[in-house]
């Protein structure tokens, strides 16, 4: 079926540093990649989305790539903010399937 | 204007209670969804609808019902409850049934707690 895998565990760093929070994924058919946030206390937005091949979304200083030959789809900030402190899903959808595939999320807490 | 709202935000209740949570968007999308996160953050879809259709139904216990008067609604109710139903509840609506390029647009949750 439709799955994603995020790196396990939660990701702490000081403000300022470069923060990559893995993302795989195995399809059935044709997938659209996403990445939500979810500040604390909030419900899941929109962070960035690619919906093919090679396309990288960005927002905020967030970037993603999707890459088809890894099945992967990263997501990376240069120089993160304690605002930044939130947890992080990577998701998919396949075309056809208006199921949305979540991981598991991470936790990423920025200290000053 | 809020998107997607869900009320209420906290609800606090006894086991054995019966109790809803309601659901409303007003972007004019055609499928609606409830999502169950746990204490770990973990999120598991329970159901969908598409203009009133039940078109996912997860192996959720019978004791939760969905019910969507029309497309802007989808409402939630729990029969009987138990702790493990303890949860934050998410109600979430879409554009299009089939085609990919669109995510979510999620309420802002509900905190259920079970005493």
């Amino acid at each position: 079926g439709d799955s994603v895998t995020q790196m396990e565990g939660p990701v702490t760093l000081s403000e300022e540093a470069f923060l990559t929070i893995n993302c795989t994924y195995t399809a059935t058919g044709y997938p659209s990649l996403f990445w939500y946030v979810q500040y604390p206390g909030e419900g899941l937005q929109l962070l960035l989305k690619a919906t093919k091949a090679d396309d990288k979304g960005s927002n905020k200083g967030f970037e993603a790539t999707y890459r088809k030959e890894t099945t992967s789809f990263h997501l990376e900030k240069g120089s993160v903010q304690v605002s930044d402190s939130a947890v992080y899903f990577c998701a998919l959808r396949v075309y056809g399937n208006n199921r949305l595939a979540f991981g598991k999320g991470n936790q990423v807490v920025v200290i000053p | 204007d809020t998107a997607v709202s869900q009320t209420p935000k906290y609800l606090v209740t006894q086991m054995g209670n019966d109790k809803s949570i309601k659901c409303e968007q007003n972007l004019g999308h055609d499928t609606m969804y409830w999502y169950k996160q746990d204490s770990k953050k973990f999120l598991k879809i329970m159901f969908s609808y598409n203009n009133k259709e039940l078109i996912i139904n997860e192996t959720v216990p019978n004791r939760f019902s969905p019910k969507s008067p029309d497309k802007a609604h989808l409402n939630l109710h729990i029969n009987s409850l138990e702790l493990g139903d303890s949860a934050v509840y998410f109600c979430a609506s879409s554009q299009d049934r089939v085609a990919n390029n669109y995510g979510y647009t999620f309420g802002s949750g509900t905190r259920l707690t079970v005493v």
